[in-house]
Parts: C-alpha cells; structure tokens; sequence
C-alpha cells in the first residue's frame, strides 16, 4: 500500500520568495506521484506528475518538483511566489495501472504575504 | 484533455432524505471512478472505486447501503446519500483514471452537501 506524508500543514512565505512544499512517500511498488492545487471551494487542478523518465519534472505556473527515489521525496518548488499561489496544495500517490487508487497526503496551505 | 463535469455544485437538504450527486466524464469513456469526501481545512478522503458495469469497491469505514455508487455506463457514475444526516455534509469530489500516455486523474469540481 501507498502512503504521503506533507510534514507541512501550513508555509507562509512573502511575495516573490521561493518556495518548497515537502512531499515523502512510502510505497512497495513503483509509484507515479502527483502534485494538485485546490483553491477555495473547488476542485483540484493538475500541477505536474511523474511517471517516469527525468527525475525533475516541471508543470504550470512556474511549478517544478524532483522526484528522489532514495530519500523517497517528491518535493514541490518555486523560484519566485505570487499572491495569487495561495492555496492548497496536495501531493498524491498511485501505484499506476487504470484501477489503481490515488492517495493524498494531507495538504498544505500555501500563504503567499504581500 | 479529459474533462469531468459533477452535478450539482452544492445541495442542501433536510435530514432524512437523500441527494443524488452526478459525475460525467464529457470526452473520455472512464472505465474506473473514484469518490472522494473531503472535510472542512482536511485532505481528500477516498470512499470508494466505482468500475464500469460492477458493483464499486468500498474504502474501510464507508457505510456501502449509506453512500450508494452506481456506475452504470462508460461516461456516468452517480453517488447518492441516503438518509443523509448533519454529520454526512461534506464536500464531494469525484475523479476518473486516464492510461496511456496521459495517465492521469482528472476531478470534477465537486459537490457541497449541506445536511439541516
């Protein structure tokens, strides 16, 4: 079974800083990993994804993350926040394959302060 | 891309009675579904798997004759709370697997039930 851990419930950080969001997972298998933003009342919007290749994967808004298979991290990053990043942002696992079950960690909230 | 359209975006209703919340996949047949709760300032809880034709795969510690999945074709999948109670509002997301590859999740926009 998969498992993530977001050890981070909440990072404030000022405008225009960068930014980690932490992601470690435990799984048996290999595992594809997800990254989701979620804005107030809403769904979730795809971030970036690694399924396999290059270890760092970059996705939209700026975002990238490298995948660290010996520590077990897929940590989000970005070079330069803006107000408008504030959100939540969710990393999930799965263990691939069409009926394979995505699971989240717990989320951490990105306040991004002017 | 794969677009996911759930019905409708928030409900509420009276104790006792229950809501039906839809989820269809517009440009994708979607074999397998998934249901997702998720509580207020909490992450996405999965509830239960729903495949194309049987009967959905439910997560430990979700009541299957209280929240009944029906996925009956290739582009719907609908979740009804039955005799919904207070503690049951939440907010519901649903989601389907793509292969391939695009293999991916894509989540509808999800649905607040609020119980009075």
């Amino acid at each position: 079974a998969q498992s993530v851990t977001q050890l981070d419930s909440q990072v404030p950080v000022f405008e225009e800083a960068p930014v980690e969001l932490r992601c470690n997972y435990s799984s048996s298998v290999s595992v594809y990993l997800f990254w989701y933003v979620q804005y107030p009342n809403q769904g979730l919007q795809l971030l970036l994804k690694y399924l396999s290749g290059s270890t760092l994967v970059k996705g939209i808004n700026g975002f990238e993350a490298e995948f660290n298979k010996s520590q077990t991290s897929f940590h989000l990053r970005k070079p330069s926040v803006h107000i408008s990043d504030t959100a939540e942002y969710f990393c999930a696992v799965s263990g691939g394959g069409a009926t394979n079950k995505l699971i989240f960690g717990t989320g951490t909230l990105l306040a991004v302060q002017p | 891309g794969a677009v996911v359209s759930q019905h409708p975006s928030w409900v509420i209703c009276k104790s006792g009675t229950s809501v039906k919340i839809e989820c269809r996949s517009l440009d994708f047949q979607a074999t397998t579904m998934f249901w997702y709760r998720q509580f207020p300032k909490q992450s996405l809880m999965l509830m239960a798997t729903s495949n194309e034709g049987s009967k959905a795969t439910y997560e430990q510690g979700v009541e299957k004759d209280k929240f009944l999945i029906n996925h009956a074709s290739l582009t719907l999948s609908t979740l009804t709370v039955t005799s919904a109670h207070p503690e049951d509002s939440s907010f519901y997301i649903c989601s389907f697997s793509t292969r391939g590859e695009g293999y991916g999740y894509t989540f509808g926009s999800g649905t607040r039930l609020t119980v009075v």
